[in-house]
């Protein structure tokens, strides 16, 4: 059972470059979330799904864009990269909003 | 002011000792509290999960909320090295699914 799955683990960007990470999950989870962490600041809330079809915004969402068309699978995209999106983003799942997040180990981004 | 604070450390205590994390939080709405544990170069992962007031024990690691202050408390007993991490306070109301975070305090146990 391999839980939240994100790739890449590391990845260097120039700025206005445009790229997806993504995440898999494999306990049929319905929610799932993108959130990004900086120094200081705790994770925020860039996206979140409740389901297949169904994303919504969270605290930080500009310059990323989120699908779900899958349950396994929720990616994210960023449209031009910029240097303030250089951070560490997690993924995360559950089964519902009760229930606890099971995290992935998380994408290291740098925008150059 | 953030909704939730916390202490970033570095925290460093011997092993064996009493350790004691802590959050405050500016919002009374909030009824489900969480601590999460993250090593480095991984992801959170879940500690402890309370709702509303008063302690939860779970081996070694104790969480306590005590609403009228707007405070919660996660202890270590007997620490160990390998307690060495990130630690990181979670909440939020009822109605909204959304987490609110602390930045995490990293905490250093001692040989």
């Amino acid at each position: 059972n391999a839980g939240v799955t994100q790739t890449p683990k590391f990845q260097v960007l120039k700025t206005g470059q445009s790229m997806t990470l993504q995440c898999a999950q494999d306990m049929n989870h319905e929610y799932m979330s993108w959130y990004r962490q900086d120094p200081g600041m705790g994770l925020r809330l860039i996206h979140y799904s409740v389901g297949a079809g169904i994303t919504d915004q969270g605290e930080v969402p500009n310059g990323y864009n989120v699908s779900r068309s899958t349950t396994e699978d929720f990616p994210l995209r960023l449209l031009s990269a910029a240097p303030s999106q250089t951070s560490v983003y997690f993924c995360a799942s559950r089964t519902n909003s009760n229930q606890p997040q099971h995290f992935g180990d998380g994408t290291r981004l740098s925008i150059l | 002011q953030k909704e939730v604070e916390q202490d970033p450390g570095p925290l460093s205590v011997p092993e064996g000792a009493i350790v004691s994390l802590n959050c405050t939080y500016s919002n009374s709405a909030f009824q489900y509290f969480m601590w999460y544990r993250q090593y480095s170069r991984k992801g959170p992962e879940l500690l402890m999960y309370t709702y509303s007031s008063g302690n939860k024990e779970d081996g070694r690691f104790t969480a306590q909320v005590d609403k009228s202050s707007k405070y919660i408390s996660l202890f270590i007993r007997d620490s160990q090295p390998s307690d060495s991490a990130t630690y990181l306070c979670a909440m939020r109301d009822g109605s909204n699914y959304q987490l609110i975070w602390g930045a995490g305090t990293k905490l250093i146990i001692k040989p």
